[in-house]
């Protein structure tokens, strides 16, 4: 149990365009889903916290209008880079927390990695 | 503000033997950690998660948290060079987010 899923797994695009990473809950529902974003050699930065049927949290210097999230099912969470550059190159990674296991833990999707031309 | 540190490494332990990793925190509202294990270019892959006190074991991994120290450790016994990878602590802080560490990089040498 406690599957979560991302795709793509992987994306090149120009500068300038605009990604959509798609996170899911395979097994169960989660009307919680996380986004982290992950530099080389850097821990794991949370980004925004996604509840379903209402607007994302995100954390203190997180552009929301540059990051679109979208928690529009009990299943399925979007992550939107828009007018991606350069510098969002990164891995993108989202979590959902499984309430049948009853605690606090995440578990984590496979990750997107983003490279912006 | 909430954090949660780690020695970067690398850790370098000879294989069978037994690897321990530190983690500490500076929040003593602090209620739940966690140990996620990242292989390079992959996403973190729960290990072990512990709420009280003490010691917590699953198979080769041992899970220890003292609250008045504020800090929390991994054990793994019999290491392999499987066991090699990053090893991150988070700590959920009664938030329902977790905050990470830097991670500590283990080697196992065969």
């Amino acid at each position: 149990g406690a599957v979560v899923s991302q795709h793509p797994s992987r994306v090149i695009c120009k500068s300038g365009t605009s990604v959509k990473i798609e996170c899911r809950s395979l097994d169960f529902q989660a009307t919680t889903m996380f986004w982290y974003r992950q530099f080389p050699k850097q821990s794991l930065m949370l980004m925004a916290t996604s509840n379903e049927g209402s607007k994302a949290t995100y954390e203190q210097g997180v552009e929301k209008d540059k990051f679109l999230i979208n928690h529009a099912s009990l299943t399925l969470s979007t992550l939107t880079v828009t007018s991606a550059h350069p510098e969002d190159s990164s891995f993108y990674i989202c979590s959902a927390r499984d309430p049948r296991a009853g605690g606090d833990e995440q578990f984590f999707g496979p990750g997107t990695r983003l490279t912006v031309l | 503000q909430k954090e949660v540190e780690q020695n970067s490494g690398p850790l370098s332990v000879p294989e069978g033997a037994i690897a321990s990793l530190n983690c500490t925190y500076s929040d003593r509202g602090s209620q739940s950690f966690f140990w996620y294990r990242q292989y390079s270019g992959k996403s973190p892959e729960l290990i072990m998660f512990i709420y009280s006190n003490g010691d917590k074991e699953d198979g080769r991994f041992t899970a220890q948290l003292n609250k008045a120290s504020q800090y929390v450790s991994l054990l793994i016994r019999d290491s392999q060079p499987s066991d090699s990878a990053t090893y991150l602590c988070a700590g959920d802080f009664g938030n329902e987010k977790l905050t990470f560490g830097t991670g500590t990089r283990l080697t196992i040498i065969p």
